[in-house]
């Protein structure tokens, strides 16, 4: 069975310091990938999408940056990070075809300091 | 283009009366539709999807949902609320567009009273 993995579960951080948040997928080959921000009170923003292996797609231009070096691993990263940057990040992978849905990791709450 | 809006911010049930979520979708294509289910600093679990079978779809924890194509509506029902239901519910639609994405609703928070 397939399944996800994304830690830390919480994270404390300053601002202008680094970020990387990791997220592996286990049990299936050539997901999609997704990388979403739920902040306080408020709805899912998707931040980054990738359909393979070193290609990644923006949906919202921040201080954030995502890489896929491997076929199931997904990093999430800043190089300074921001106050506003605080909030649940979730990451995701879905099949490669088709409206099946997506599977949710447990999130990371991360809060800028 | 595709977007859904659930109408309702907060919903508030008693323990054991019916559960209602409204949602409308509109999308240029023909949509999968979804719906998730997420506890307090929790990742999101899948309740039910809709993928162009039947219009009423059951999900998990008796939850159910109809499609409703003339009303573009995928309204989230469930007879009997358990205080256990209390949490956020998103309403989400894929149009099968590049990258297999999905548009989230704003959610949904219901609250149980015992």
């Amino acid at each position: 069975s397939q399944t996800i993995h994304q830690w830390p579960a919480t994270l404390v951080q300053p601002v202008g310091s680094p970020l990387s948040l990791e997220c592996t997928v286990e049990g299936t080959s050539n997901p999609n990938l997704y990388w979403y921000r739920q902040a306080a009170g408020r709805g899912l923003q998707l931040l980054f999408y990738s359909v393979g292996i070193g290609q990644i797609s923006s949906e919202v231009p921040q201080n954030l940056s995502a890489s896929r070096p491997q076929d199931r691993q997904f990093i999430l990263s800043s190089k300074k990070l921001l106050l506003s940057d605080s909030g649940f990040y979730l990451c995701a992978w879905s099949i490669n075809s088709g409206g099946y849905g997506y599977t949710f990791g447990s999130g990371t709450r991360l809060t800028v300091v | 283009a595709q977007s859904v809006t659930q109408l309702d911010s907060h919903v508030s049930v008693s323990e054991g009366t019916p559960v209602l979520l409204r949602c409308n979708y509109s999308s240029s294509y023909s949509p999968s539709l979804f719906w998730y289910v997420q506890h307090p600093n929790k990742g999101l679990q899948l309740l039910l999807k809709y993928t162009s079978a039947a219009t009423l779809v059951k999900g998990i924890n008796g939850f159910e949902a109809e499609f409703k194509k003339s009303e573009t509506s995928f309204h989230l029902t469930k007879p009997s609320a358990h205080m256990s239901d209390a949490a956020e519910y998103f309403c989400v639609v894929s149009a099968g567009n590049a990258g297999n994405m999905l548009t989230f609703g704003g959610g949904t928070r219901l609250m149980v009273k015992p």
